[in-house]
């Protein structure tokens, strides 16, 4: 059975510094790894899907990072800023289904 | 488009009551997912529907939970009779490609049984 675990649970930065935020799963049998970001009271907001055959995905100042074999993942932050506090979750497909198992989340607060 | 639209958003009813949530997946999407977000579990997948047919409802807790998908622009989660323990909050999902398997979230419903 898949799990899904994230670390750290919380993670306070002053504005401006870069960051990582970790995921690893256990079964490497997976096709897709997804991050989200999920704001107080809201929804998930997908931010960027890697899928396996590809080693990282980058949007803006996002850089999401897999290594199948290892199990892990990695969220790359750069020049973070206020508006990017929120909680963020990877979710990765259980055994090639369209079934997604979600880790618990990182909670970014950054601080001005 | 409207995005995956759910409602009602705030649901707050007594133990032993019918809850019905609802669910409009984004125009075009085959599949539509139900998910239960909670402290102490985080989000779990409850039951999934490709092309209108439930594909795996393992995730469901128990008999006392159902989900239809009558038309693919429509679905609801019933919980009959609902107890404290089901508060949470309820998500829908919906994708397009089965291949890409990236997931379109609601806003949610957030229920709480007293």
């Amino acid at each position: 059975k898949q799990e899904v675990t994230q670390i750290p649970a919380a993670l306070s930065v002053p504005e401006g510094e870069n960051l990582v935020l970790n995921c690893s799963f256990t079964d490497s049998a997976i096709y897709n790894l997804q991050w989200f970001r999920q704001d107080p009271g809201k929804g998930l907001t997908s931010l960027l899907l890697i899928q396996s055959s590809q080693r990282e995905q980058t949007s803006g100042r996002l850089n999401a990072s897999l290594d199948k074999s290892s199990g892990r993942s990695t969220l790359y932050i750069a020049a973070s800023q206020p508006g990017d506090s929120a909680t963020y979750l990877c979710a990765v497909d259980q055994g090639g289904s369209e079934k997604l198992v979600f880790g618990k989340g990182t909670k970014l607060t950054v601080n001005p | 488009d409207a995005g995956v639209i759910q409602s009602p958003r705030h649901e707050v009813t007594e133990m032993g009551q019918e809850v019905t949530l609802r669910c409009k997946p984004i125009s075009g999407h085959n599949s539509l997912f139900w998910y239960r977000q909670t402290m102490m579990r985080g989000l779990e997948l409850l039951i999934y529907f490709n092309n209108n047919v439930p594909i795996d409802d393992s995730g469901m807790p128990e008999d006392r939970f159902s989900a239809k998908m009558p038309n693919a622009s429509f679905s609801t989660l019933k919980i009959q009779p609902s107890e404290p323990r089901d508060s949470a909050v309820y998500f829908c999902a919906s994708n397009i490609d089965p291949n890409s398997y990236e997931q379109y979230f609601g806003p949610g419903t957030r229920l709480t049984v007293t």
